[in-house]
């Protein structure tokens, strides 16, 4: 989840384990999420997105799950590794709307 | 490919200088935008391009001038630079506003 100040939230985890990072997102009415992952000292990357008309997402090693009832969105890791180490933050768009809101992140740490 | 390129990597300046950030892709995508992201916060939208020659303003467009002359290309530029313009800055590129963004990996700009 997302909390105040300069900290991000941070998760940590070993090796081989399954991951589940949180948002909350702002706008009842968005309709495009997307998570990203960002390494230190390196530009964000896509992990996956999910439109609103769906529930949950798969891709490899990760699943993403929307639920629009409570605004909340996760982005579960499978089998955790140490390459996994990152800020991973969530975004959301409005349709029709250029401007996507960014989430602070939450920082993940996975143990050898 | 070499995807979104950006210069310089980092870059320091005084109050009242001016400079221009670089930015360029090469995956003919159509939307460009450019953000700015600070300790503690979610990555805050400065301008976007929806194809050359149109742009318009994001969240944060204050102090800040773009232009779209190509489609590959998208410089940002500070037009005096204030200690509140010190910030890491990325581009991102996508097809459309609304599908996967592949970002650069940033410039980091100190203003003294």
């Amino acid at each position: 989840g997302e909390s105040v100040g300069l900290h991000l939230p941070t998760l940590s985890v070993q090796e081989g384990d399954n991951s589940i990072i949180n948002c909350a997102y702002s706008n009842s009415a968005s309709d495009y999420f997307i998570w990203y992952k960002q390494e230190s000292g390196k530009g964000p990357q896509f992990i996956i997105d999910i439109r609103s008309n769906m529930d949950k997402r798969q891709g490899q090693r990760v699943t993403v799950l929307l639920n629009k009832t409570v605004k909340h969105l996760s982005l579960q890791i499978a089998a955790t590794q140490p390459g996994d180490s990152a800020v991973y933050f969530c975004a959301e768009n409005k349709g029709g709307s250029y401007i996507p809101t960014f989430g602070r992140g939450t920082s993940l740490i996975v143990h050898p | 490919n070499a995807g979104v390129t950006q210069t310089p990597k980092f870059q320091v300046l005084k109050t009242g200088q001016s400079m221009t950030l670089q930015c360029a892709q090469d995956m003919n995508h159509e939307y460009m935008s450019w953000y700015r992201q600070d300790p503690g916060m979610g990555l805050r939208l400065i301008h976007y391009s929806v194809g050359a020659g149109i742009t318009d303003q994001g969240e944060v467009p204050n102090g800040y001038n773009v232009s779209r002359s190509t489609t590959e290309d998208f410089p940002l530029r500070l037009l005096s630079a204030a200690p509140s313009q010190t910030s890491v800055y990325f581009c991102a590129s996508s097809y459309r506003v609304w599908d996967e963004q592949f970002f650069g990996p940033g410039t980091r700009l100190t203003v003294l």
